[in-house]
């Protein structure tokens, strides 16, 4: 059974951070690994997505890299603002499944 | 385009009575998905549907009910509610290839 942690479940750290949020999974046989943003009481927000065959994705100040062998993903933000605040969410697509499984998320708070 | 739409956003049930949660899509996705997130749960999946006239079950199916007869809409449907189907539920969708899943701003629902 797939199962995605993702530690710590809550980070406060000052602007201008750079940061990096994990996520882990138990069954290296996956299709893609997607990131996800969520702001209180609003839906998702797909901010990143590598696909199996690949390492990394970049978009703007966020980096995602994928390590299917050791079953790991960061997302690296760049110069953190207050904007950034929200609550990040990883999931994993297994080959074969249609079920997206997901980490329990992580709440970041960037203080001004 | 106005991507993954649900209505309504916010619904309070009794215990019993029935109700449908409507999901449309303007982005002629194949494949759509229902998932609910619950405090300390995650999301998980409940239905999904891989084109019009095809559903399958996901983790958590009992007492929802859906059809989908075209692309564009998938419904899901409490038969007979009950206060452990308190929860927020987001309609997802996604393209054939690729995976990247779009997701709607939710439903929250409170069954009393």
């Amino acid at each position: 059974k797939q199962e995605v942690t993702q530690i710590p479940a809550a980070l406060s750290v000052p602007e201008g951070e750079n940061l990096v949020l994990n996520c882990s999974f138990t069954d290296s046989a996956i299709y893609n690994l997607q990131w996800f943003r969520q702001d209180p009481g609003k839906g998702l927000t797909s901010l990143l997505l590598i696909q199996s065959s690949q390492r990394e994705q970049t978009s703007g100040r966020l980096n995602a890299s994928l390590d299917k062998s050791s079953g790991r993903s960061t997302l690296y933000i760049a110069a953190s603002q207050p904007g950034d605040s929200a609550t990040y969410l990883c999931a994993v697509y297994r080959s074969g499944s249609e079920k997206l499984v997901f980490g329990k998320g992580m709440k970041l708070t960037v203080n001004p | 385009n106005a991507g993954v739409t649900q209505t309504p956003k916010f619904q309070v049930l009794k215990t019993g009575q029935s109700m449908t949660l409507q999901c449309a899509q303007d982005m002629n996705h194949e494949y759509m998905s229902w998932y609910r997130q619950d405090p300390g749960m995650g999301l998980r999946l409940i239905h999904y549907s891989v084109g019009a006239g095809i559903t399958d079950q996901g983790e958590v199916p009992n007492g929802y009910n859906v059809s989908r007869s075209t692309t564009e809409d998938f419904p899901l449907r409490l038969l007979s509610a009950a206060p452990s189907q308190t929860s927020v539920y987001f309609c997802a969708t996604r393209p054939r290839r690729g995976r990247e899943q779009y997701f709607g701003p939710g439903t929250r629902l409170t069954v009393t």
